[in-house]
């Protein structure tokens, strides 16, 4: 299979502050990753799908203002959760699409975030 | 009607035991499916791909239900380290694109 990373793997941070998560993709190239966000108990929510080199698409109900993403290479994808408050702490996970391999998404370990 | 619904469980079964979940889905042109497994605070692991009527592999057996629009999982001699949340996934347009994600089923097998 192929490897994603993420980073950091938890943060707490203080209602108002942004925080930035990084996936790469460590032994391949995606022109495409996706955001997730899992609440407790709940299922994985796609929230956008990163592309290589121009804007990501958001999901319905998604506010993309909160939600930066930034897709500058072919190994990494950043999301800054802007302003954050307490609601946004969650359990965030990203995908890398592995052409490769039947375009199968393979999944960072997640950033479990929470907002103080 | 949510687009991909499960029941969630938990399932506590002995060791040894087989267990079969369902997972129904609402979009009649999904041709994909995937079964995925999430163990606790873990980000989910690929278990099976469903393409045709069914796909086996060792003690895991999916199967497509197509006319009736719903997956099934089944797991026979049931192994501790089963336990987990089984993931039904669709994908929204074939393939690996955008994916749609049930809620999970949680598994527990003890001694």
């Amino acid at each position: 299979g192929a490897v994603v990373s993420q980073h950091p793997s938890r943060v707490i941070c203080k209602s108002g502050t942004s925080v930035k998560i990084e996936c790469r993709s460590l032994d391949f190239q995606a022109t495409t990753m996706f955001w997730y966000r899992q609440f407790p108990k709940q299922s994985l929510m796609l929230m956008a799908t990163s592309n290589e080199g121009s804007k990501a698409t958001y999901e319905q109900g998604v506010e993309k203002d909160k939600f930066l993403i930034n897709h500058a290479s072919l190994t990494l994808s950043t999301l800054t959760v802007t302003s954050a408050h307490p609601e946004d702490s969650s359990f965030y996970i990203c995908s890398a699409r592995d052409v490769r391999q039947n375009n199968e998404q393979f999944f960072g370990p997640g950033t479990r975030l929470t907002v103080l | 009607r949510k687009e991909v619904e499960q029941d969630p469980g938990p399932f506590n079964v002995p060791e040894g035991a087989t267990v079969a979940f369902n997972c129904t889905y609402s979009n009649s042109a999904s041709q994909s499916f995937f079964w995925y497994r999430q163990d606790c605070r873990k980000e989910p692991k690929l278990l099976m791909s469903v393409y045709s009527s069914g796909n086996e592999d060792g003690r895991f057996t999916a199967q497509l239900n197509r006319a009736s629009q719903y997956i099934s999982l089944l797991i026979r001699d049931s192994k501790l380290s089963d336990s987990a949340t089984y993931l039904c996934v669709v994908p929204i347009s074939g393939g690996y694109n955008k994916l749609i994600f049930g809620a999970g089923t949680r598994l527990a097998v003890h001694p």
